[in-house]
């Protein structure tokens, strides 16, 4: 079984800023993906970045970018340049490859406040 | 654009009545998932397809809960009867390694 854990409930940044969100996640496969979803007031769950654990190189996209540390069960995401548009609901999210491919676990999701 | 698309948006209903929410997968996309959100359990998975068959629904409340695949472009989850406590967000998602998620069904029953 895999858990996602979001530690921080809510978090603000000025825009323009950098912020980080934190996740940790346990599991006990070897092949598993890492996902950060963003979901706005309008409920629509958006993909923001996608990690393959056996990737070392952190996924970038943008402005999103990802530190995972393997070792550490870490998977943080770091949003540059901060728009007030990035104000959302932000969940961690994993799932193992083989058949479980795509069964998602969430974390309980960061509420990500920017201010003008 | 591809994209998941979910039938209805907002569904309103008295307790008792029978809910039928539709979700339509990416093209090509064989595996598609229905989750539900709520305050207090997050996003749950309730079912998932591969293939068109079920392979996982133990997230669902066999009594009251379906869930089918009766061709690759549509997937349907039915309540009945529907409970006040099945008020929640209803999430479609679709794909192969990355699901993508459709907009949800807001359901409400009174």
């Amino acid at each position: 079984a895999q858990t996602v854990t979001q530690s921080q409930p809510e978090m603000s940044v000025q825009e323009a800023e950098t912020v980080t969100l934190s996740c940790t996640y346990d599991t006990s496969e070897s092949d598993y993906y890492l996902f950060w979803y963003k979901q706005p007031p309008s409920r629509q769950m958006i993909l923001v970045i996608r990690q393959e654990a056996y990737k070392q190189q952190n996924a970038t996209e943008n402005r999103f970018s990802v530190n995972f540390q393997k070792a550490a069960k870490s998977f943080s995401l770091k949003i540059s340049d901060s728009q007030l548009g990035d104000a959302a609901m932000y969940f961690c999210a994993s799932h193992a490859g083989g058949t479980s491919y795509g069964k998602l676990t969430f974390g309980q999701g960061t509420i990500l406040t920017v201010h003008p | 654009d591809a994209r998941v698309t979910q039938t209805p948006r907002h569904k309103v209903t008295e307790m008792g009545q029978e809910v039928t929410m539709r979700c339509q997968p990416i093209l090509g996309h064989n595996t598609v998932f229905w989750y539900r959100q709520t305050m207090m359990q997050g996003l749950e998975l309730l079912a998932y397809f591969r293939n068109r068959a079920p392979l996982d629904d133990s997230g669902m409340p066999k009594d009251r809960f379906s869930a089918e695949m009766p061709d690759a472009t549509l997937a349907t989850l039915k309540i009945q009867p529907s409970e006040p406590r099945d008020s929640a967000v209803y999430f479609c998602a679709s794909g192969t390694w990355t699901p993508f998620f459709g907009q949800g069904t807001r359901l409400t029953v009174v």
